[in-house]
């Protein structure tokens, strides 16, 4: 069936540092991809999203970029602080049918 | 501020129990969501819906009934019929839906069983 699968599962980078999540959908048909990040006890907060009809976008320190042929899309974040750490989900949705969920990256930033 | 609004933050069930969650939205958004998410896991999809007095069946519907008789609000029960209830629930909200909009959300329910 549809999946979505997220690598890695744990990262750990040093302050200052860039971060590179990376993501692989199944279905061709998926046209939004949105990256949530969760803290802990809290609920997901989009970071950023990008649709189908562009390559890459850039929101100061963090951008995401999308290879449609290859069906990847990756979360770039970049000079990395503390409040960073957190749990990143990305996630490919088609509208009127579905979104699925990678199952999370724990990112660590380390002092 | 706008925003959405989970209660209890936890939740104890005994067996046999139906219990029922509660969520609240103020931004005017029309789709709502109920998640569950597990250790380790990602977000998987309990209902949707993107109208009032209208609801969908995600993935993992078995066990569970919703409700969206107000635009703001939409409950979720989960019944004696779901056999491993423990998870931590989030619901969510997107100005349409369903699924191709920023979704925003509450900050969960963590329901165990007794």
């Amino acid at each position: 069936g549809e999946n979505v699968e997220q690598h890695p599962s744990t990262l750990s980078v040093q302050e200052g540092d860039s971060a590179v999540i990376k993501c692989t959908y199944s279905d061709s048909a998926s046209n939004y991809f949105p990256w949530y990040k969760q803290e802990l006890g809290k609920g997901p907060q989009l970071i950023i999203d990008i649709r189908s009809n562009v390559g890459e976008k850039k929101d100061q320190r963090i951008a995401v970029t999308l290879n449609k042929t290859a069906k990847h899309f990756s979360l770039h974040i970049t000079e990395t602080q503390p409040e960073d750490s957190a749990v990143y989900f990305c996630a490919a949705s088609i509208r009127d049918d579905k979104i699925i969920f990678g199952k999370g990256t724990r990112l660590h930033i380390l002092p | 501020d706008g925003g959405i609004t989970q209660s209890p933050k936890y939740l104890f069930r005994k067996e046999g129990q139906n219990v029922t969650l509660s969520c609240e939205q103020n931004l005017n958004h029309d789709a709502m969501y109920w998640y569950r998410q597990d250790p380790g896991q990602g977000l998987r999809l309990i209902y949707y819906s993107q109208i009032v007095n209208d609801f969908q069946k995600g993935d993992i519907a078995e066990g569970y009934s919703v409700s969206r008789e107000k635009k703001e609000s939409f409950p979720l029960t989960v019944t004696s019929a779901q056999k491993n209830p423990t998870a931590f629930y989030l619901c969510a909200s997107s100005i349409e839906g369903p699924f191709n909009q920023p979704q925003h959300f509450g900050d969960g329910t963590r329901l165990s069983i007794l």
